[in-house]
């Protein structure tokens, strides 16, 4: 079992469509999760972060943290042509460790 | 401006050749990391170093090295050990080493390809 995994995508949705992406760890011990958006070509940029368990929002972001699952989700509404990206899922226990990214493409 | 700077962009390198990836910051962070990427994967830990003069191996550390002789500065070098090394290679720092709510930050990265 990889110590994360992310729902393997490609993930499509029209424009102004709530984006719905997963996220299963194996470390019991991870206390911080995070939520990185990566444009083609480009390094991966921080956009949430989540230590407790339940829900966190940020504009039209929402991470959700369930810690007894083992289950961390991010929620994107109102979705725009702009968001479509790899989003990668990261989990800190011991280490920073990357799921291999879910693909999101927002159709106009 | 406060970052991370990764030099060269591009990276080309020829078979047997060592060359050596530049990661600097000015973020006054603890720990920085060096991260491999491959198409359609996600991030591979090679090293991270918590603290100046220390530096630890991470999931995939066999043909690489580094040093962390000043705060700013963790470069990685890939050797000819490294049989298959392109790929994108991604430096990262926070502020603290593995504490909760230590959020990493990442450089725009060097493209390395083997000619």
């Amino acid at each position: 079992q990889k110590e994360v995994e992310q729902n393997s995508g490609p993930l499509s949705v029209p424009e102004g469509a709530i984006a719905s992406l997963n996220c299963t760890y194996s470390d019991r011990g991870s206390q911080s999760f995070f939520w990185y958006r990566q444009y083609s070509g480009k390094s991966p940029e921080l956009i949430m972060s989540i230590y407790s368990n339940g829900d966190k929002e940020d504009g039209r972001f929402t991470a959700q943290l369930n810690k007894a699952s083992q289950y961390v989700s991010l929620l994107i509404r109102d979705s725009q042509p702009s968001d479509s990206a790899t989003y990668l899922c990261a989990v800190r226990a011991r280490q920073l460790t990357f799921g291999s990214g879910t693909q999101l493409t927002v159709l106009p | 401006d406060g970052g991370i700077t990764q030099s060269p962009k591009y990276l080309f390198r020829k078979e047997g050749q060592n060359v050596t990836l530049s990661c600097e910051q000015n973020l006054n962070h603890d720990a920085m990391y060096w991260y491999r990427q491959d198409p359609g994967q996600g991030l591979r830990l090679i090293y991270y170093s918590q603290i100046v003069n220390d530096f630890q191996k991470g999931d995939i550390a066999e043909g690489y090295s580094v040093s962390r002789e000043k705060k700013e500065s963790f470069p990685l070098t890939v050797t000819s050990a490294q049989k298959n090394p392109t790929a994108f290679y991604l430096c990262a720092s926070s502020m603290r080493p593995f504490d909760r709510g230590t959020e990493a930050f990442f450089g725009q990265g060097t493209r390395l390809t083997v000619v």
